[in-house]
């Protein structure tokens, strides 16, 4: 079945470092990506997504790039700041089927410090 | 606003007692989702609702019901909690219509369950 395997955390940065995530995923089919966050208390938000091999999806000065060659889908960012601070889950959606379902990774715990 | 709510955010509960958590969605999505996160173990599905009368059993089912009488609700039913049920919910719901690249889910905030 489908799985999604991302980096076990927790990841402890200082502000304005550069940070990476990595996800690497099983699935049958040409699923779509997804990077999710949870801020604490609060519930899950898409973050960015690619649809397709060699799509870069970015938002928020997050980037990550659909590679089929090696089944990934690191999580980047150039400078993080102390409100990046969160939960951070890597996911997929297979391209088949009627269950819109979405396979997450165990999710990676950020912290940013000041 | 467009939003999923849940109900109640916080509960604790006896072994046993019967408990309902409810969901609702004001975007007119035909599918709505229940996923239970657990530490190490990310998020995973318990049920899915393509639309009303229709509901189908996700990873893990067993102690879960679900119903679905109406588009915008979505109540989880624990008909005899047990502690392995303490857990962080979370409803989502997304247009019934696309592809599964525009398989967007909105998420509710979560309903943190404690059974003892």
């Amino acid at each position: 079945g489908d799985s999604v395997t991302q980096m076990e955390g927790p990841v402890t940065l200082s502000e304005e470092a550069f940070l990476t995530i990595n996800c690497t995923y099983t699935a049958t089919g040409y699923p779509s990506l997804f990077w999710y966050v949870q801020y604490p208390g609060e519930g899950l938000q898409l973050l960015l997504k690619a649809t397709k091999a060699d799509d870069k999806g970015s938002n928020k000065g997050f980037e990550a790039t659909y590679r089929k060659e090696t089944t990934s889908f690191h999580l980047e960012k150039g400078s993080v700041q102390v409100s990046d601070s969160a939960v951070y889950f890597c996911a997929l959606s297979d391209s088949g089927g009627s269950n819109y379902k979405l396979t997450f990774g165990k999710g990676t715990l950020l912290t940013v410090n000041p | 606003e467009a939003q999923v709510t849940q109900n109640p955010r916080y509960l604790i509960t006896v072994t046993g007692k019967k408990l309902t958590v409810t969901c609702s969605q004001n975007m007119n999505h035909e599918y709505m989702s229940w996923y239970r996160q657990d530490p190490g173990l990310g998020l995973r599905q318990i049920y899915y609702s393509m639309n009303v009368e229709v509901t189908d059993k996700g990873d893990v089912p067993e102690g879960y019901k679900v119903s679905r009488k109406e588009k915008r609700n979505f109540p989880l039913i624990l008909e005899s909690p047990s502690p392995n049920q303490t857990s962080l919910y979370f409803c989502a719901s997304r247009r019934g219509q696309g592809a599964a690249g525009a398989n967007v889910l909105t998420f509710g905030a979560g309903s943190r369950l404690t059974v003892l």
